[in-house]
């Protein structure tokens, strides 16, 4: 079945890296866009950044961008998050998704299906 | 950035009961909004697309309705393993954006 797993998260120092990843299985991810999604303590959840189903483009939330690099490698059908200087602001758990497209453009638009149980980073 | 606001935060409700949760668009999104559902440890799970649509697997129980700024996520008859977050999600424009959430709780 189509499956979505998660790994990487911990605890951090502000200023601190981090790389997260997302191995997928059950579907032919290179044609898949991707998403990372987190959810701070409390808070609902904030689309972070996306990436084609090439990796040729990618898009980031106002929040992260320059901060934050999403990549993929469809040789080992990984998704990943590389996260640079952290702020205790960036504490959440994120979830990697698979992005359905719903409507098409330079910068797709859709609903996201599934998700991975998500990798918790904690910035303190 | 369109603001998604949900209601009640909390419903408290018993099992076989109807619950009614509402999704308001700080302006028209059109249909392109969809619902999940959350459980603690576990990943969010889709349940409608397209405002209406429900996704493969879920229970005809669980129903959408609504269209430009006014949204309802409705189950018929609670079922235990239905207390959970439901969350909405618009894809009309960037940045997409989430609701806060609304507790289905038992009563």
């Amino acid at each position: 079945q189509v499956r979505l797993v998660e790994s990487g998260g911990k605890l951090v120092k502000p200023g601190g890296s981090l790389r997260l990843s997302c191995a997928a299985s059950g579907f032919t991810f290179s044609d898949y866009y991707m998403s990372w999604i987190r959810q701070a303590p409390g808070k609902g959840l904030e689309w972070v950044s996306y990436i084609s189903s090439t990796g040729s483009s990618a898009k980031y939330a106002d929040s992260v961008r320059g901060r934050f690099t999403i990549s993929r490698d469809s040789a080992k059908n990984s998704l990943y998050l590389e996260m640079n200087s952290l702020r205790a602001d960036d504490t959440a758990i994120y979830y990697c998704a698979r992005h359905r497209i719903a409507i098409a453009g330079a910068d797709p638009l859709g609903w996201f299906d599934p998700w991975g149980q998500g990798t918790l980073v904690t910035v303190s | 950035e369109i603001v998604m606001t949900q209601s009640p935060a909390t419903l408290s409700v018993s099992p076989g009961e109807r619950a009614t949760l509402s999704c308001r668009a700080s302006q028209s999104v059109s249909d392109n909004l969809a619902w999940y559902q959350q459980k603690p440890g576990q990943a969010p799970r889709l349940l409608i697309y397209g405002a209406s649509t429900r996704a493969t697997g879920i229970p005809a129980r669980f129903s959408g309705s609504g269209s430009g700024t006014e949204f309802t996520l409705t189950i018929s008859s609670l079922q235990s393993e239905d207390f959970a977050v439901y969350s909405c999600q618009h894809y009309n424009n960037w940045p997409q954006t989430f609701g806060q959430g609304t507790k289905v709780e038992i009563k």
